[in-house]
């Protein structure tokens, strides 16, 4: 299972887009990069999901290079209630050792008004 | 749409008691969940791997007589902390995902155990 490095936290401000970016380099080919969010005494929430170059929808976009070794999350105009702990996973999703998920530290984000 | 849901949401209880969590899946059926445990401004810590009709798979460290897991049916997985004590007290959460291909996975809501 590849491992995952993420910042610790980022600030941000009201209205302003959010990236985080996730370092995977031992992805391996079949493996998926997924993003969740988990706000504190709540289950993770799935943000997004995909594969390699641009994924986008309602909430966030996924931008993962040719190399599929990093990508990054972009939150657009976040708002206070995207205040949250966000997750890159990176697994197989159609085996069954893909599906048992390793967390990594997660990235604590602080919208600020 | 597909939920896992999780209850209970919160359960406080004595040292020496045992507790159950029960994760349901709605609306799909789910042949594998996962536990999970989460300590306060931690990430989550896989605990086992739950396999319907067969024994679960616990992760290194992982006492397995003390977390009993249960998944007797498609849409059903339990988690039973027996003897439970303080230092068993964490969040503890499910996890499903359904049997199409372009399912993700899903999470439940959680449960707070303190234990007394």
């Amino acid at each position: 299972l590849a491992k995952t490095t993420q910042p610790i936290s980022m600030d941000s401000y009201e209205g302003q887009e959010v990236n985080i970016t996730c370092s995977h380099n031992n992805i391996a080919t079949n493996d998926y990069i997924t993003w969740y969010q988990q706000f504190p005494s709540q289950g993770p929430r799935f943000i997004i999901q995909g594969y390699k170059t641009k994924v986008t929808n309602e909430v966030a976009s996924l931008f993962i290079p040719a190399d599929r070794k990093s990508s990054t999350l972009s939150l657009p105009r976040v708002s206070l209630s995207d205040t949250a702990v966000y997750y890159c996973l990176v697994g197989d999703p159609w085996e069954a050792a893909g599906n048992k998920l390793t967390f990594g530290g997660g990235t604590r984000v602080l919208v600020k008004p | 749409g597909a939920v896992v849901s999780q209850h209970p949401s919160r359960v406080i209880c004595k040292s020496g008691t045992s507790v159950k969590i029960e994760c349901r899946s709605l609306d799909f059926q789910a042949t594998t969940m996962f536990w999970y445990r989460q300590f306060p401004k931690q990430s989550l810590m896989l605990m086992a791997t739950s396999n319907e009709g067969s024994k679960a798979t616990y992760e290194q460290g992982v006492e397995k007589d003390k977390f009993l897991i249960n998944h007797a049916s498609l849409t059903l997985s339990t988690l039973t902390v027996t003897s439970a004590h303080p230092e068993d007290s964490s969040f503890y959460i499910c996890s499903a995902r359904g049997v199409r291909e372009d399912e993700k996975l899903l999470f439940g809501s959680g449960t707070q155990l303190s234990v007394l």
